[in-house]
């Protein structure tokens, strides 16, 4: 089955600096990339995700790329803002998602 | 529109008993997914329906979890015999076929004491 890795597992970052958060996946046979971003208490919120067909998706402050051959997919967000904390996830899949273990996400106003 | 609903959002049982939990897709969206995400981990996948069947079960831990779909619509995960290790957080998704996007519900914590 797929398999996915994340990383770092905590990141900090000053408020108006870009965060990057990093994911490799195991099964080639995985189309769909999906990031999603989990506030306390609460379910995840997708958003962003890219399809194996595309190499690079953005929307406004956040970008994320894939690359199919060394099978590994990351997370841009630049100008980063205090309501930008909290935990990151990516996942991996087609119907059946396989999530990372996650990034907390740490804006230093 | 309403986004994925879950009921209830909170529930405490006893080792031994019998739960359910439910979920209400976004209306029109065929395919709905459960997954379960203990304390400091990603969601893990439990089973995913097309319509009233389950098209993959592979993630359910064993059988004392079964899930339903009866009208292609609410789903019911339903686990007997509960054991202090099903404590966890269970997500619902759903999306408008098998392979769009998964749009999640706030999830129904279980605790088992």
């Amino acid at each position: 089955g797929e398999n996915v890795e994340q990383h770092p597992s905590t990141l900090s970052v000053q408020e108006g600096d870009s965060a990057v958060i990093k994911c490799t996946y195991s099964d080639s046979a995985s189309n769909y990339f999906p990031w999603y971003k989990q506030e306390l208490g609460k379910g995840p919120q997708l958003i962003i995700d890219i399809r194996s067909n595309v190499g690079e998706k953005k929307d406004q402050r956040i970008a994320v790329t894939l690359n199919k051959t060394a099978k590994h997919f990351s997370l841009h967000i630049t100008e980063t803002q205090p309501e930008d904390s909290a935990v990151y996830f990516c996942a991996g899949g087609n119907e059946k998602l396989t999530f990372g273990t996650g990034t907390r996400l740490t804006i230093i106003p | 529109g309403a986004g994925v609903s879950q009921t209830p959002s909170n529930k405490v049982t006893e080792k031994g008993k019998y739960v359910e939990l439910r979920c209400d897709p976004i209306s029109g969206h065929t395919a709905l997914y459960w997954y379960r995400q203990s304390l400091g981990q990603g969601p893990e996948f439990l089973i995913y329906f097309q319509g009233t069947g389950a098209a993959d079960d592979s993630g359910l831990p064993n059988d004392r979890f079964f899930a339903v779909r009866p009208e292609g619509s609410v789903s019911t995960l339903k686990i007997q015999r509960t054991e202090r290790g099903d404590s966890a957080v269970y997500l619902c998704a759903s999306s408008r076929g098998g392979r769009g996007t998964q749009y999640f519900g706030p999830g129904t914590r279980l605790l088992v004491l």
